[in-house]
């Protein structure tokens, strides 16, 4: 079973500042994908992450996926209360498994104003 | 837009049950999924089909089954509710995109069966 790791699992945080969460895992996925859900929604795609050292940006979100492809990071600069929700990072699997989607647990975050 | 729906927001059934959870997907995707998500657990894979017929075992399997008759229906089956089964259920459907081996695609979700087993 491949597994992710997240953390923090829950982040509450005030207006404005800056926050990381990070996914590890000790296998390396072909990408990575990261979700955002909201009380009583599905998950919802942010991002994808394909290629190792890759680091893509969604306004005030950067991505990065690490360079052995085995884990990736999310950090918000100037958080707003709209960003609070369950942050996801789900692995997609290499070679025959690349249809299988894998998800860490979550990191719940709280933005305060 | 693709829209993944999921025959039922809530439902309450009776331990022993036999329980039938249907989703549907619009959007002709090979890939369909079925998740489990419970609080400080995450979301974790029951079963998934990469095509009609075919499935395959997630990890968490025990005590489901699933069926895919048709490209667009995924049922997740119950074969004998336990309080424990007592959970939210998503259901995902995913483009398998040939060029890139199904790396880049997008899961869509449906908004989930609140399953309470009494």
């Amino acid at each position: 079973t491949q597994l992710l790791e997240q953390s923090p699992q829950f982040l509450s945080i005030q207006e404005g500042e800056n926050l990381t969460v990070y996914c590890n895992s000790s296998s390396v996925f072909s990408s990575l994908q990261w979700y955002r859900q909201e009380p009583g929604e599905g998950p919802v795609l942010l991002v994808t992450v394909v290629t190792g050292g890759e680091v893509k940006k969604l306004k005030r979100l950067t991505f990065q996926f690490g360079d052995a492809r085995k884990d990736s990071s999310l950090h918000i600069t100037a958080a707003q209360p709209g960003d609070t929700g369950l942050y996801l990072c789900a692995g997609v699997g290499r070679g025959g498994s690349n249809y299988k989607l894998t998800f860490g647990k979550g990191t719940l975050l709280t933005v305060n104003p | 837009d693709v829209k993944v729906t999921q025959s039922s927001r809530y439902l309450v059934k009776r331990t022993g049950e036999k329980v039938f959870l249907e989703c549907v997907q619009d959007m002709d995707h090979e890939n369909m999924f079925w998740y489990r998500q419970d609080p400080g657990l995450g979301l974790r894979l029951i079963y998934f089909s990469y095509d009609v017929k075919m499935k395959e075992k997630g990890d968490i399997p025990e005590g489901y089954s699933v069926s895919r008759e048709k490209k667009e229906r995924f049922s997740l089956i119950l074969e004998s509710a336990s309080t424990n089964q007592t959970s939210m259920y998503l259901c995902a459907s995913r483009f398998l995109d040939s060029t890139f081996g199904g790396r880049k695609t997008e899961a869509f979700f449906g908004q989930g069966t609140r399953l309470t087993v009494v």
